[in-house]
């Protein structure tokens, strides 16, 4: 079965500095691969998604994130962060099961920004 | 009004209550999804409709009874729950249930359940 793995419970980093967010996946092929992030209170919201093509995918709020076959990993990146990105991220991998699309989703990461 | 839209927004009941969840996506899309978030846990697929039929059903608990009168409406209908089963309920909403594109997340529904 596939699977999503965020090995970070917790980020903390300071305003300004560069963050990364692991993510791993197991599947036997090549999933469709998303971020999303969530607010308190709120929903999630979709930062960005990789299908297929270029493997360096950009996404709203100044997010990127690089797909690496070989390590089966999809980390989500941005050069500075800012106070307001204090939220948690959720990593999911989508695949097709009995005609249904199913998303699996990662436990999610808890970024703390300091000022 | 776009997006996906979740009533109410917190919710309290007992055990012995019979409440709705009601969700509403105003993006033309054929698939929606309930999803349950509970602290410390992944996020839970618990059923997923496409095209009004209900296609995944999670091994959720008869407690919990979907509806889907038709693409634009779910509803999530308790009775009898459990303190555990006190959570954020997502509804969720893509283009189709076979690409996933365009999923797009209501607010969600703050369970209690006392």
């Amino acid at each position: 079965a596939q699977s999503v793995t965020q090995p970070d419970i917790h980020i903390t980093v300071s305003e300004g500095a560069s963050l990364e967010l692991r993510c791993n996946y197991s599947y036997g092929a090549t999933p469709y691969l998303f971020w999303y992030v969530q607010s308190p209170g709120q929903g999630l919201q979709l930062l960005l998604k990789y299908f297929s093509g270029d493997t360096l995918v950009q996404g709203i709020k100044g997010f990127e994130a690089e797909f690496k076959r070989s390590q089966s990993s999809f980390n989500l990146r941005k050069p500075s962060v800012h106070w307001s990105d204090a939220a948690e991220y959720f990593c999911a991998v989508g695949l097709i099961s009995g005609g249904s699309y199913i998303p699996t989703f990662g436990r999610g990461t808890s970024l703390i920004v300091h000022p | 009004e776009t997006g996906v839209t979740q009533t109410p927004r917190h919710l309290v009941m007992g055990m012995t209550n019979k409440k709705s969840l009601k969700c509403e996506q105003h993006l033309g899309h054929n698939a929606m999804y309930w999803y349950k978030q509970s602290a410390k846990k992944p996020l839970e697929l618990m059923f997923v409709y496409n095209f009004k039929e209900q296609t995944e059903n999670n091994s959720v608990p008869s407690r919990f009874s979907p509806e889907c009168p038709n693409s634009s409406h779910l509803f999530l209908h308790l009775h009898t729950l459990q303190p555990e089963d006190s959570a954020l309920y997502l509804c969720a909403s893509s283009q189709d249930g076979r690409t996933g594109n365009s999923y797009t997340f209501g607010s969600g529904t703050r369970l209690t359940v006392v």
